[in-house]
């Protein structure tokens, strides 16, 4: 049982360039969520989605794209990458926030 | 909005010694409240959750919380500290569909 698959885990992009990170999940979750990671910042939420062709903003949407096309996957889109999204990006999913998430192992991109 | 502050960014004790990591939740309803534990260069994983059922949770590898209404609190205790606990360490609010996490804090576990 794999959990959480997240892909890459690790880019190095050019500013201005796109990416797509793929979230994969296995445990049938409705909810799935993208999150970042900086130092001393915590977790901010970027976009999450409460079911199959649903999505919500969350705290720091802007430069994000997303979709949940298939209820397993949820993307997490980049069209023009800036150094200020050099980040640690983490998907999770649930069956509802109530109850707590799993967490894939983070994907670390790095825009120069 | 919900939302959790984390006390101390940084905690150090020595191996055998209580830890104890504090989070202050700020909510309008009866909170959901979690700890999770992150080690380097890995996602995080849930140590435990309070869902109303009991004051005081169990969690894995040892650790408790217990959840204080009159003093907003969801503190993160374990009586004896060991080298493997050293880790950062986030607490969590369910909110409006998605969690709000503090900013975390950095355990260090000296021999």
């Amino acid at each position: 049982n794999a959990g959480v698959t997240q892909t890459p885990k690790f880019r190095v992009l050019k500013t201005g360039q796109s990416m797509t990170l793929l979230c994969a999940q296995d445990m049938n979750h409705e909810y799935m969520y993208w999150y970042r990671q900086d130092p001393g910042m915590g977790l901010r939420l970027i976009h999450y989605s409460v079911g199959e062709g649903t999505t919500a903003k969350g705290e720091v949407p802007d430069g994000y794209n997303v979709s949940r096309l298939k209820k397993q996957n949820f993307l997490l889109g980049l069209e023009s990458a800036a150094p200020s999204q050099t980040s640690v990006y983490f998907c999770a999913s649930s069956s509802g926030s109530n109850y707590g998430y799993t967490f894939g192992s983070g994907t670390r991109l790095t825009v120069v | 909005a919900q939302s959790v502050t984390q006390l101390g960014s940084h905690v150090s004790v020595s191996e055998g010694a209580l830890v104890l990591l504090r989070c202050n939740y700020s909510s309008s309803v009866p909170p959901y409240l979690f700890w999770y534990v992150q080690y380097p260069n890995q996602g995080l994983q849930l140590l435990l959750k309070y869902t109303s059922a009991a004051t005081l949770v169990k969690g894995i590898n040892g650790f408790e919380a217990e959840f204080k209404k009159s003093e907003t609190s969801f503190h993160l205790t374990k009586p004896s500290a060991h080298m493997s606990d050293a880790a950062e360490y986030f607490c969590a609010v369910s909110a409006s569909g998605a969690l709000n996490f503090g900013k975390g804090t950095s355990l260090l576990v000296t021999p």
